[in-house]
């Protein structure tokens, strides 16, 4: 299966500091990338679109300027969190389809643990 | 109503036993249907996928969909306690993947 490779595997912070999470697609080009967040013993909650050359586009609730996606290019998406406070401590997942065909299997990045102090 | 609904669980189930899981969906345009597991801080695993109505089977697993119902489920054969872990339901409508809130199964040895 393809296989997306993110970073770090967990991160610990200062409240206030700003975190970068880089998610890459290694065996396959990626125009889209999705960015989920998932509290402990909740679902998977899809934070934002993000698409390569434009802007993000982020799902209703979610702080734009917070939550800042970019991607540069065809492999690499990076999501920063600005500003991190302790309400920001989750469990960060990148993912992407390796094709466009509405039968392709969405393949998961290996999350990025934050916990903000 | 949230788009995709399962039984929080937790499910207990005796090792060799069948373990079913369910799931409803709430948009009927929903093209595209998922089982993943999920270890306790690990991403979630594509276990089965399904896309039209009737069963669909993959060693100890049988998933199945009923698109009049909106209804998924997934059934695991004898199963293992290294089956034990988070089941997530998911939902495909375009290219947004939605996710009920998972079932926890333990499998006592």
């Amino acid at each position: 299966g393809a296989v997306v490779s993110q970073h770090p595997s967990w991160v610990i912070c200062k409240s206030g500091t700003s975190v970068k999470i880089e998610c890459r697609s290694l065996d396959f080009q990626a125009t889209t990338m999705f960015w989920y967040r998932q509290f402990p013993k909740q679902s998977l909650m899809l934070m934002a679109t993000s698409n390569e050359g434009s802007k993000a586009t982020y799902e209703q609730g979610v702080e734009k300027d917070k939550f800042l996606i970019n991607h540069a290019s065809l492999t690499l998406s990076t999501l920063t969190v600005t500003s991190a406070h302790p309400e920001d401590s989750s469990f960060y997942i990148c993912s992407a389809y390796p094709g466009w065909s509405t039968d392709e299997k969405l393949f998961f990045g290996s999350g990025t643990q934050l916990s903000v102090l | 109503q949230k788009e995709v609904e399962q039984n929080s669980g937790p499910l207990s189930v005796p090792e060799g036993a069948i373990a079913s899981l369910n799931c409803t969906y709430s948009d009927r345009g929903s093209q595209s249907f998922f089982w993943y597991r999920q270890y306790s801080g690990k991403s979630p695993e594509l276990i089965m996928s399904i896309y039209s109505n009737g069963d669909k089977e993959d060693g100890r697993f049988t998933a199945q969909l009923n698109k009049a119902s909106q209804y998924v489920s997934l059934l695991i054969r004898d199963s293992q306690p290294s089956d034990s872990a988070t089941y997530l339901c998911a939902v495909r409508n375009d290219y947004k993947l939605s996710f009920g809130a998972g079932t926890t199964v333990t499998v006592r040895a």
